[in-house]
């Protein structure tokens, strides 16, 4: 059975940096694209990057130079880093394969001194 | 970006009835290799999105045939049959054709 894990900080500072974890199992991240997807209050989503099964990246470009999306293999884990925080990211994170057929339950993210 | 315009916002249906979900592309969602990445998810309360159907029509393993996608180009619907109580949340279209990735607002489906 395929499950993506969620975790990190629940509430992080303005101007720090979200860090963020997903650790798979059931899947090797070596095969496939995985994906961060955030939903803030209310119901807009965003697709906010991808890294393939090759190492390869692809982001948002509303976001910028601020995100970055690493892995570990031997792990089994794919990585968020989202620097310079502001309260409009303020929003429930996912992982999830490209295609959106496994996700994680998500983890709430609440930016805020 | 490519923006993806989902109505109605909210639907009131009732329980056996038949209802359905719009979702226009501003660009044609037709990829250069042929397949066209339009998606849909349910997204019930307190649960991750689920999905439904990719590629415009084809339906995820083990969601039920009451769920039907089609469409083609710019112009997509999603069709649900026979509804039951476990359909209703929020319903969004997602493409996956063009960068960066984009989603629609999201249609609430609430029973009458």
């Amino acid at each position: 059975e395929v499950q993506l894990q969620e975790s990190g900080p629940g509430l992080v500072k303005p101007s720090q940096s979200l860090s963020l974890t997903c650790s798979v199992t059931g899947y090797s991240i070596t095969s496939n694209y995985w994906g961060w997807i955030r939903k803030f209050p209310g119901n807009k989503m965003e697709w906010m990057g991808y890294i393939s099964y090759s190492g390869s990246t692809s982001y948002n470009p509303s976001l910028k130079s601020r995100i970055s999306i690493t892995r570990d293999t031997s792990k089994n884990q794919f990585f968020l880093q989202l620097n310079s925080v502001t309260t409009e990211d303020t929003a429930t994170y996912y992982c999830a394969t490209r295609g959106g057929d496994y996700w994680g339950q998500g983890v709430m993210v609440t930016v805020s001194s | 970006d490519v923006v993806m315009t989902q109505t109605p916002v909210s639907l009131s249906v009732s329980l056996g009835g038949q209802t359905s979900i719009s979702c226009r592309s501003s660009q044609s969602l037709v990829h250069s290799d042929g397949n066209t990445y339009l998606y849909w998810y349910l997204q019930k309360p307190g649960q991750s999105p689920q999905l439904l159907i990719y590629k415009v029509s084809n339906r995820f393993s083990g969601v039920p045939d009451r769920f039907s996608g089609s469409g083609s180009g710019t112009d997509f619907t999603l069709k649900i049959s026979r509804v039951e109580p476990e359909d209703l949340g929020v319903y969004y279209c997602y493409q996956g054709t063009h960068y960066p990735n984009t989603f629609g607002a999201g249609t609430k489906l609430e029973l009458k």
